[in-house]
């Protein structure tokens, strides 16, 4: 699986969105990418997930290059509690996860 | 919605014990994947399962064993536990092997060992 590169922490303002940026630049073209968050020893929470398209729910938006080598995960209005680790993660079908450092993410009253 | 169900939460043991960890996958998945997360570190894949068989197989020492049984719980069985064995146990379940199925993750067994 691809490996991914994430900047080691950001601090977003309460209210803003937080912009996390995460570089894959060795995708190949069936992995798709994965975004999770890990709230101090909780177990990892799914975000969302995208292969070629940008992609939206109700916690997140994924905006995904057109080369696929690079991709933002964007809280829209982010929140105390949404502070975590977030873990950007390249993987093929059916595949473990491999887990990096992650972006540490801090949100300021 | 149905989630992950881990058992125990906590478990403190002493070396040389042994330890079993059981997952609940959630309703209709077959696929479970283990997890363990040291103090400080990134969580790191243990071990994983399909339909029963074994599917996939990563740092997992020769002291553990794991399997799925027919209700596709599974429990991961650790022996001989030294001190570094401590550390969180995170279960994973997904449904089938096609396409970019999604894990989705237990809460975790906190092990202590003394």
């Amino acid at each position: 699986d691809a490996k991914t590169t994430q900047p080691p922490s950001m601090d977003c303002a309460e209210g803003r969105a937080a912009n996390l940026p995460c570089n894959h630049s060795t995708i190949s073209g069936n992995e798709y990418v994965y975004w999770y968050r890990q709230i101090h020893s909780q177990g990892p929470q799914y975000i969302i997930h995208g292969l070629k398209n940008n992609e939206t729910n109700e916690m997140a938006s994924l905006i995904i290059t057109e080369d696929r080598k690079s991709s933002t995960l964007i809280l829209p209005h982010a929140t105390l509690r949404d502070t975590a680790v977030y873990y950007c993660i390249v993987r093929s079908r059916a595949s473990k996860i491999i887990f990096g450092s992650g972006t540490r993410l801090s949100i300021r009253p | 919605a149905a989630g992950v169900i881990q058992s125990p939460r906590h478990l403190i043991k002493e070396k040389r014990e042994t330890a079993t960890l059981k997952c609940y996958p959630i309703p209709r998945h077959d696929t479970v994947y283990w997890y363990q997360q040291g103090p400080g570190q990134d969580p790191q894949f243990l071990i994983s399962f399909y339909e029963k068989m074994q599917s996939d197989k990563g740092s997992i020492p020769d002291r553990f064993s794991a399997q799925q049984f027919s209700d596709y719980h599974s429990e991961l069985n650790m022996s001989s536990l030294e001190l570094g064995d401590s550390a969180l146990y995170f279960c994973a379940s997904s449904f089938g092997l096609a396409g970019a199925e999604t894990q989705y993750f237990g809460p975790g067994t906190r092990l202590l060992v003394l």
